[in-house]
């Protein structure tokens, strides 16, 4: 348990739904991430909160939308998505942007 | 050619043996770390390191920032220890940027 949870853990989807993962952290931490880790390929980041303020897009397709509304939660709003956005999709904090980050479980999305 | 290259790839190991796992980066770094990743996907942090060596129990880290290399280390490794391993840096604007990690299976 790291004190990062994520909900739902596994999620299946066609490309015309919208849905949301969520992402809760109990560890009182500034920073929270978004990352994508596809079948044999590296972490991807895609997004990076600061005091609840976006601070990096890494280049992500707008069909994916990120919330913070305050620094214990973060949001990925999903929209007409394409079976290759079929990932594990991790969610992290940290304190500030340079320490230790913690991740949560992970969410498992299907896109039919 | 990704900034952080892991090898192998692919590990194998009988319950007990030394594992030594290695990373090579390209990029100028504040930080290394050495994640864990269980089999469901949940990752955990074992290492952060900037320089020397570091020691929690079994596993011990260590980085040559002149080589751009890093090692993992696992003495008397146990079936529980099956994870994958990634090696990330922490490069220019705090970045973090990820190997494709080294799948490890310990066998009785």
């Amino acid at each position: 348990e790291t004190g990062v949870t994520q909900t739902p853990r596994h999620l299946v989807m066609g490309m015309t739904n919208k849905k949301s993962l969520k992402c809760e952290q109990h560890l009182g931490h500034n920073a929270m991430y978004w990352y994508k880790q596809s079948a044999k390929k590296p972490l991807e980041l895609m997004f990076v909160y600061n005091f609840k303020e976006q601070t990096e897009n890494n280049s992500v397709p707008s069909r994916f939308s990120p919330e913070c509304p305050n620094s214990s939660h973060l949001f990925l709003h999903l929209h007409t998505l394409q079976p290759e956005d079929s990932a594990l999709y991790l969610c992290a904090s940290s304190q500030g942007s340079v320490d230790t980050q913690y991740f949560g479980p992970g969410t498992r999305l299907t896109v039919l | 050619k990704n900034e952080v290259e892991q090898s192998p790839q692919n590990l194998t190991a009988q319950e007990g043996e030394f594992i030594t796992i290695n990373c090579s980066y390209s990029v100028g770094i504040s930080a290394l770390h050495w994640l864990q990743q269980h089999p469901g996907g949940g990752i955990v942090s074992l290492f952060m390191l900037s320089s020397g060596k570091k020691k929690h129990g079994r596993l011990i880290a260590t980085i040559n920032i002149q080589e751009k290399h890093s090692s993992l280390h696992i003495t008397a490794s146990h079936p529980r220890d099956s994870a994958v391993y990634i090696c990330a840096v922490t490069g220019t604007a705090s970045k973090l940027t990820f190997g494709t990690g080294t799948r490890l299976q310990v066998t009785l």
